[in-house]
């Protein structure tokens, strides 16, 4: 079955770059989404469409994708950004599912 | 703004049914679909299905289907799901999403409930 692949965990410091991967055969064709989870709430949207930003988030948040590959990038993370990050698409039928999720320790 | 506001929590036994309420408020409900995402108590996020609030069309999960069943009152803006036949590892978070379409006929959530936690237990 067609799966997401993200890494479990990233950890940096504050003030760096962090970069968080979601592998997906279907990414070539298919948009990535990203969502945002801090503890005990509910998800965020903070990347739709590979690359673009809803209104509200803050613009150290990119996206970009190449390949099979889409990356959320957060640039001069802050300890606020420390949350569980998910990708989401679908797969070549349109099926939508959700990446395994990594955790942003910023610290 | 727009808002989706979720019912309470539930404890069930396995075996009994569980309906989760979401109404909606701030956009027309017609004009989009609802999804249904749960997550497992330390686990990740599952997609549910989706129901189209404009005609009642539903996709389920396939680990689902037989189970789950949702539906729309459109003259209360409220989304339902209903999951029968509950057992221990259904015990999670329910969250309920706005479904909105994006390009290249992707649909995805740009805004969601708070959640609805049920636990399943004997």
């Amino acid at each position: 079955s067609y799966e997401l692949t993200q890494p479990p965990s990233v950890s940096v410091s504050p003030g760096q770059t962090a970069r968080i991967t979601c592998s997906g055969d279907a990414l070539p064709k298919k948009y990535a989404y990203w969502y945002q989870q801090k503890s005990g709430q509910a998800p965020v949207l903070v990347i739709y469409e590979d690359s673009k930003r809803p209104s509200g988030i803050p613009e150290r948040f990119s996206g970009s994708s190449s390949g099979t590959m889409a990356t959320l990038t957060i640039s001069g993370a802050q300890v606020e950004d420390e949350a569980d990050y998910y990708c989401y698409s679908t797969d070549s039928s349109g099926n939508p599912l959700f990446g395994g999720g990594t955790k942003l320790t910023v610290l | 703004q727009v808002q989706l506001v979720q019912s309470g929590a539930e404890v069930k036994k396995p075996g009994a049914s569980v309906k989760v309420s979401c109404k909606a408020s701030g956009y027309t409900f017609t004009s989009y679909g609802i999804s249904w995402v749960r997550q497992a108590p330390g686990q990740g996020l599952e997609w549910m299905g989706w129901i189209s609030a404009y005609n009642g069309n539903t996709n389920y999960a396939q680990k689902l289907q037989g189970r789950v069943t949702m539906t729309t009152d459109t003259s209360t803006s409220t989304a339902y799901m209903e999951l029968r036949s509950l057992r221990s590892d259904d015990t999670a978070v329910y969250y309920c999403a706005r479904r909105v379409r994006g390009a290249r006929l992707i649909y995805y959530m740009d805004v969601w409930g708070k959640g609805t936690t049920v636990t399943v237990s004997s």
